[in-house]
């Protein structure tokens, strides 16, 4: 059992670039989430999704889109990165909406 | 907007002795609250998971409480090992709206246990 698991690890790109992170979970959860942790911030929600081909904005949406097409995986994409989008994203599932919530590893995104 | 402080920002004790972190809260309105051990440049591990109608919850050395009323949570850790040096965090889900699905977090407590 994995958990939930994420791509890339580290990513380095140029402003304007796109980039897609991948984020995959093997609990069978209905629920996924994008977070990103910037220090004196905290966490904050980008996208959340409540189900298969379910998306919905969270507390920072803007400048990110997200897509469920299947239930194990949960992409968050970059159309042209901005160095305010230097962060550390993390993913999370959980089983519903008043659950326990299992984070992956995250990924660290620098954009120059 | 519900808003969630996590004091102090940083704390440094000797091992063996028993600490508790403080987590408190503005809108008594919530459906859990969640507390988080994150360790330097890895992901959030879930310590425990305590449920509105809940006052405390206990895993191991790990003791958290919870009043609601209050808007206040305690993460009590007993007899503390170099181990436990991490951040740690705690998280609220409000109980409904627009924001029921998102959990919102505190900033955390730098945790240091000296050898």
């Amino acid at each position: 059992n994995a958990g939930v698991t994420q791509t890339p690890k580290f990513r380095v790109l140029k402003t304007g670039q796109s980039m897609t992170l991948l984020c995959a979970q093997d609990m069978n959860h209905e629920y996924m989430y994008w977070y990103r942790q910037d220090p004196g911030m905290g966490l904050r929600l980008i996208h959340y999704s409540v189900g298969e081909g379910t998306t919905a904005k969270g507390e920072v949406p803007d400048g990110y889109n997200v897509s469920r097409l299947k239930k194990q995986n949960f992409l968050l994409g970059l159309e042209s990165a901005a160095p305010s989008q230097t962060s550390v994203y993390f993913c999370a599932s959980s089983p519903g909406t008043y659950n326990e919530q299992f984070f992956g590893p995250g990924t660290r995104l620098t954009v120059l | 907007k519900q808003e969630v402080t996590q004091i102090p920002a940083a704390l440094s004790v000797p091992e063996g002795e028993n600490l508790v972190l403080n987590c408190s809260f503005t809108d008594s309105a919530i459906y859990n609250l969640q507390w988080f051990r994150q360790d330097p440049g890895k992901g959030l591990t879930s310590l425990l998971l305590i449920q509105s109608s809940q006052r405390e919850q206990t895993s191991g050395r790990l003791n958290a409480s919870l009043d609601k009323s209050s808007g206040r949570s305690t993460l009590y850790i007993a007899a503390s090992q170099p181990g436990d040096s991490a951040t740690y965090l705690c998280a609220v889900t409000p109980r409904s709206g627009a924001g029921s699905y998102q959990l919102t977090f505190g900033k955390g407590t730098k945790l240091s246990v000296i050898p």
